[in-house]
């Protein structure tokens, strides 16, 4: 079935350590989007990709990085994880950057 | 700044109709979106205005007022799967989606 799949889909993690969350999609979609989700606020967009090879800054980019080396994939790496990053974190992609989006199912990830 | 308001939560009956409203600021409009979001689910695409006016699909509906910066999604025939939150984007002229918080509706027998 074509999609968005994320790993993991949770994790508790020591502050200090390095994570990296998978995103790939089979879609052929050209944008790609990280964004986390906390309660009682709207999703904020940490960094995107429009295309293969290109990557830019979101709303929160701050303590997070991104790549883009090929259409399907987009990882988020948190270089050194702190817990104000505990939050839900959805990938999301679209066939351009005017197209609707569609999500992965989350990672759930807590910082301790 | 930018602002997306919704109302955090509203409640309505199995088998009404329900209209939960979005009221926007941004820097740019190039449309807006409605998303479902089940707990503990992803979101999940509902519809697209970029014109002034109503669209309609199946039992929702979308409307847009960019001179107000005004839309509202309207549920008719609630059924208990509905239950969900409702979430309003708008796409800025950066191209980049800025996000309402999110309106639960809860859906009573």
């Amino acid at each position: 079935i074509a999609g968005i799949t994320q790993a993991p889909t949770s994790q508790i993690l020591a502050a200090g350590r390095r994570m990296t969350l998978r995103c790939t999609q089979d879609m052929r979609h050209n944008a790609m989007y990280w964004y986390r989700q906390d309660l009682g606020l709207g999703l904020r967009l940490i960094h995107y990709s429009n295309t293969a090879g290109t990557t830019g800054k979101g709303e929160v980019p701050d303590g997070y990085s991104v790549s883009r080396a090929n259409t399907d994939d987009f990882p988020l790496t948190l270089a050194s994880a702190v817990p104000s990053q505990t939050s839900v974190y959805f990938c999301a992609s679209s066939r351009a950057e005017n197209q609707p989006q569609h999500f992965g199912d989350g990672t759930r990830l807590s910082i301790l | 700044g930018q602002n997306i308001d919704q109302p955090t939560e509203m409640t309505a009956t199995e088998g009404a109709i329900v209209q939960i409203n979005c009221t926007y600021q941004t820097s740019g409009f190039n449309g807006l979106f409605w998303y479902q979001q089940h707990a503990g689910e992803a979101p999940t695409f509902l519809s697209y205005n970029v014109l002034d006016g109503l669209e309609e699909k199946g039992r929702f509906s979308s409307f847009l007022s960019r001179s107000k910066g005004y839309s509202y999604l309207l549920l008719k025939e609630l059924q208990m799967k509905d239950s969900a939150s409702y979430l309003c984007a708008v796409r800025d002229s950066n191209y980049q989606l800025i996000w309402g918080a999110g309106t639960k509706l809860i859906i009573k027998p």
